[in-house]
């Protein structure tokens, strides 16, 4: 079953744009954790973000910030003024008993 | 701090090989857990190891397996390759246990790709 939702496929801006990321996920745990992970071209994802499941704070990381809301089921990444260096696949993920990956969103950013 | 390292990082093998994956993780992770990335699936879980015993296991057959040694590095094995099986081959290493002990913070490798043909 379909766990992680990245509905969006592809997207492309120019850059100093702002882009978000949408992510919805599904679970019947009350107890779990979301992730945002990059992957550049090299192929190494790399960690952004964790969440748990009793913390719907919004975060703001520089350029980076994330909307959690548990109403919707979803934890949208945006990425403000985006930069050529952004682009990547990004990847939501949510761990309840196993860990399930997002079929990944691929932001390109035109300079 | 050296990364996860992974090797090797391409091969080409054909159908009916076997092949074997090597990762080393960061120095001090003890769980090293492995995915398969393909454009079709996606990244799906393949298994995860600590101190060298399997801790959970996703849902592909027999024919891929791994292992954990002593010092935390880990192998996995596909057997009798199938040209579904190409793939880019990720590990990942972290200091917690296993998934049901808390919220793994994942450091990948860079992966490694093999092309059946």
């Amino acid at each position: 079953a379909q766990k992680v939702t990245q509905a969006q496929t592809e997207i492309s801006v120019v850059e100093k744009e702002d882009v978000t990321l949408d992510c919805v996920y599904e679970t019947r745990d009350t107890t779990y954790y979301l992730f945002w992970y990059k992957q550049p071209p090299s192929g190494e994802l790399v960690f952004l973000i964790r969440r748990n499941s009793f913390d719907e704070q919004n975060e703001i990381s520089g350029r980076y910030s994330w909307n959690f809301q548990k109403s919707t089921s979803s934890f949208n990444f945006t990425i403000t003024a985006s930069q050529v260096v952004d682009s990547a696949v990004y990847f939501c993920a949510l761990k309840d008993n196993d860990m399930r990956f997002g079929a990944g969103t691929r932001l390109t950013v035109k300079p | 701090k050296a990364g996860v390292t992974q090797t090797p990082r391409y091969l080409i093998k054909t159908r009916g090989q076997q092949v074997t994956l090597s990762c080393s993780p960061i120095s001090g992770h003890r769980s090293v857990s492995w995915y398969q990335q393909t454009p079709g699936q996606g990244l799906q879980f393949l298994f995860e190891y600590f101190s060298e015993t399997q801790r959970n296991k996703g849902n592909f057959p027999g024919r891929f397996s791994g292992r954990q040694f002593s010092n935390s590095r880990s192998e996995m094995n596909v057997s009798t390759l199938e040209l579904g099986d190409s793939a880019l081959y990720l590990c990942a290493s972290s200091t917690e246990q296993g998934w049901r002990a808390g919220a793994n913070v994942l450091t990948f490798g860079a992966g490694s790709r093999l092309t059946v043909l």
